[in-house]
């Protein structure tokens, strides 16, 4: 079956501190993995796509791995904001049909404090 | 920022009403795409379609409906809402299967 397991489930760190969120998948066969950021009550916004690959990449102070042998990812946020207190969640692509379903994770609530 | 838009954004509805939730987008995308997603939980595929005149169901079963008369245009369809329709609807669209999916800022929808 074709799942996305996220950790933490939510997690509170103190403005300026860096955190590493993770993402296990089991999608096969595979296509891409993203990171989406979502604010409450908003639509997720794209933070990196990676295919197989693609072991690192980086969008400001956000930066993915991927280990596509382990079938796992995670997103380090650096020098964290109080803008950064989002949900992120893991999307896994399959590439095992025309459609490219996406298999979402349940995401990570992160809350930043001051 | 990505030209996706849904209406309305918030939306508080009696039970037995017929609602129409809009999407558009304007950046030519092919491929459109409903999901829903209760507090909490992950999104769930409701709808899709390949283009024009192409619908299909997706993974979880909803009574809504959806049609595609115009590339740019996905509306969603609830003949007869009720209390179990209650949810945030997101609407997206992407260039391609394996491309960037960009989401709009949802209908988050009660039905008293």
């Amino acid at each position: 079956k074709n799942q996305v397991e996220q950790s933490p489930q939510s997690l509170i760190i103190l403005e300026g501190k860096n955190c590493t969120l993770q993402c296990n998948y089991t999608v096969s066969p595979f296509s891409n993995l993203r990171w989406y950021k979502q604010d409450t009550g908003r639509g997720p916004v794209s933070l990196t796509i990676m295919t197989f690959s693609e072991n690192t990449k980086s969008n400001g102070r956000y930066t993915a791995t991927l280990d596509a042998d382990t079938k796992q990812s995670s997103l380090h946020i650096t020098a964290s904001q109080l803008s950064d207190s989002a949900s992120y969640i893991c999307v896994v692509s399959d590439r095992g049909s025309t459609l490219g379903r996406l298999y979402f994770g349940r995401g990570t609530q992160l809350t930043v404090w001051p | 920022e990505a030209d996706i838009y849904q209406t309305p954004r918030y939306l508080v509805i009696g039970t037995g009403k017929k609602i129409t939730l809009e999407c558009s987008q304007t950046m030519g995308h092919d491929k459109m795409y409903w999901y829903q997603q209760d507090p909490g939980m992950e999104l769930h595929l409701i709808h899709y379609s390949y283009g024009v005149n192409s619908t299909e169901k997706g993974d979880l079963s909803s009574e809504s409906t959806v049609s595609r008369i115009r590339t740019e245009h996905f509306p969603l369809t609830l003949e007869s809402a009720r209390p179990s329709h209650t949810s945030q609807y997101l609407c997206a669209s992407s260039a391609g299967p394996f491309t960037e999916a960009f989401f709009g800022q949802g209908t988050r929808l009660t039905v008293v």
